[in-house]
């Protein structure tokens, strides 16, 4: 079994719907990150956690917001869904205070109409 | 904001060729990464260089770090077509806990 996944794996939505997707891991790590994929941008940060009570904003957070609703589960939430917040989505996960690996879910393809 | 940038943003080869992609930072860093995306799907890691290292191999992977000049490169060697990918390099920014990436050298290898 992934050690981080995802869903759902693909989503299409109407403008103005309110969208959740989650994330889980086995890893037993306590840092949990949202990133968004846009075609030739990379990655960007939506938000990160470092653990259940620790929640913070990244580089791009207006429009999302998250829940740690245990160490295992991260939530992203598009409260009111717009046409440019269709992207690709990871979550991904790391040990604490390190600066090494993070582990990659397979990724969310959202599509809002 | 980006901390690396990959060159070249595109790079097509034969099977059998050396595949060389650059990144260049901005900040200090404690370690560079790189990363693999087969299209569309999730990122794989390949391989870390500490900043006291210079050089670092794993199988057909050499990735060289000059802190001097902030820039690392990943040499492929002996190309697949199975390394068509994205290639994405990564670093901490500024000593924190938030991994920000290039925008990536998307890779093909012809058969």
């Amino acid at each position: 079994d992934a050690d981080v996944t995802q869903t759902p794996r693909n989503r299409i939505t109407k403008t103005g719907k309110r969208i959740m997707l989650e994330c889980s891991q086995t890893k037993g790590h306590d840092r949990m990150y949202w990133y968004r994929q846009d075609p030739g941008l990379g990655l960007r940060l939506i938000y990160y956690s470092f653990d259940v009570k620790d929640i913070n904003k990244g580089e791009i957070s207006d429009g999302y917001s998250v829940s740690r609703q245990a160490q295992a589960k991260f939530s992203l939430s598009l409260e009111s869904a717009i046409p440019n917040q269709t992207a690709l989505y990871f979550c991904a996960t790391k040990e604490a205070g390190t600066t090494d690996t993070q582990y990659f879910g397979p990724g969310t393809r959202l599509t809002v109409l | 904001s980006q901390q690396g940038e990959e060159d070249p943003q595109a790079l097509s080869i034969q099977e059998g060729e050396n595949a060389t992609m650059n990144c260049s930072y901005k900040t200090s860093i404690n370690n560079l990464q790189w990363y693999r995306q087969n299209s569309g799907r999730g990122l794989v890691h390949l391989i870390l260089i500490r900043s006291n290292e210079r050089e670092k191999h794993s199988g057909r992977l050499r990735v060289t770090l000059d802190t001097s000049k902030k820039s690392s490169s990943l040499l492929i060697t002996a190309s697949r077509a199975a390394d068509t990918a994205s290639y994405f390099c990564a670093t901490y920014q500024g000593g924190s806990e938030k991994l920000v990436f290039g925008k990536g050298t998307k890779l093909t290898v012809n058969p």
